[in-house]
């Protein structure tokens, strides 16, 4: 139980276009979503919370209107990264709180954005 | 202000045990998690502390005392497909995860 799925996996793409990436919550509904950027060698950046049928807050630092964020239902959540550029290559990964120990943290496998 | 704070690397044998150690300072304490990520992969849940003492699940295992604002996990004989970084997280009075850098963890043979 508890699995998270990200779409795509891995996306290449010229600067200036924008990206959607999908996270579902397979097996349990998500109370809440989690969208995290990590650079080769950091740490885990937290970028927002989403809540289904609520906005999404960010954290300090990142723009809302770039990184778009939809929480549909209670198992997908999206990030749109609009106009991407190459300082937007990273590794985006998702995660869902709810399951069976509804405090924890399911990630997703990660979708590797590389922005030519 | 809150803080996480765990080795930045460590190195031990295959077949041996390694503990790696976490403390925590935060607004609130809503349980403190351990998850494993392999390089280039999406962190793994492996643990969840939420009351003193020891969970054991199998070769891993997660301590925590909250008086002392630490936990420690422990691996148990270590095989070459436990190197990884082990990131310590604390969930904070809103349920907001609070991460650790990580801790790499090198094992050779």
């Amino acid at each position: 139980g508890a699995v998270v799925s990200q779409h795509p996996s891995w996306v290449i793409c010229k600067s200036g276009t924008s990206v959607k990436i999908e996270c579902r919550s397979l097996d349990f509904q998500a109370t809440t979503m989690f969208w995290y950027r990590q650079f080769p060698k950091q740490s885990l950046m937290l970028m927002a919370t989403s809540n289904e049928g609520s906005k999404a807050t960010y954290e300090q630092g990142v723009e809302k209107d770039k990184f778009l964020i939809n929480h549909a239902s209670l198992t997908l959540s999206t990030l749109t990264v609009t106009s991407a550029h190459p300082e937007d290559s990273s590794f985006y990964i998702c995660s869902a709180r709810g399951g069976v120990v509804t405090e924890t943290q399911y990630f997703g496998p990660g979708t590797r954005l590389l922005v030519l | 202000g809150q803080n996480i704070d765990q080795p930045t690397e460590m190195t031990a044998t295959e077949g041996a045990i390694v503990q790696i150690n976490c403390t925590y300072q935060t607004s609130g304490f809503n349980g403190l998690f351990w998850y494993q990520q392999h390089a280039g992969e999406a962190p793994t849940f492996l643990s969840y502390n939420v009351l003193d003492g020891l969970e054991e699940k199998g070769r891993f295992s997660s301590f925590l005392s909250r008086s002392k604002g630490y936990s420690y996990l422990l691996l148990k004989e270590l095989q070459m497909k436990d190197s990884a970084s082990y990131l310590c997280a604390v969930a904070d009075s809103n349920y907001q995860l609070i991460w650790g850098a990580g801790t790499k963890l090198i094992i050779k043979p």
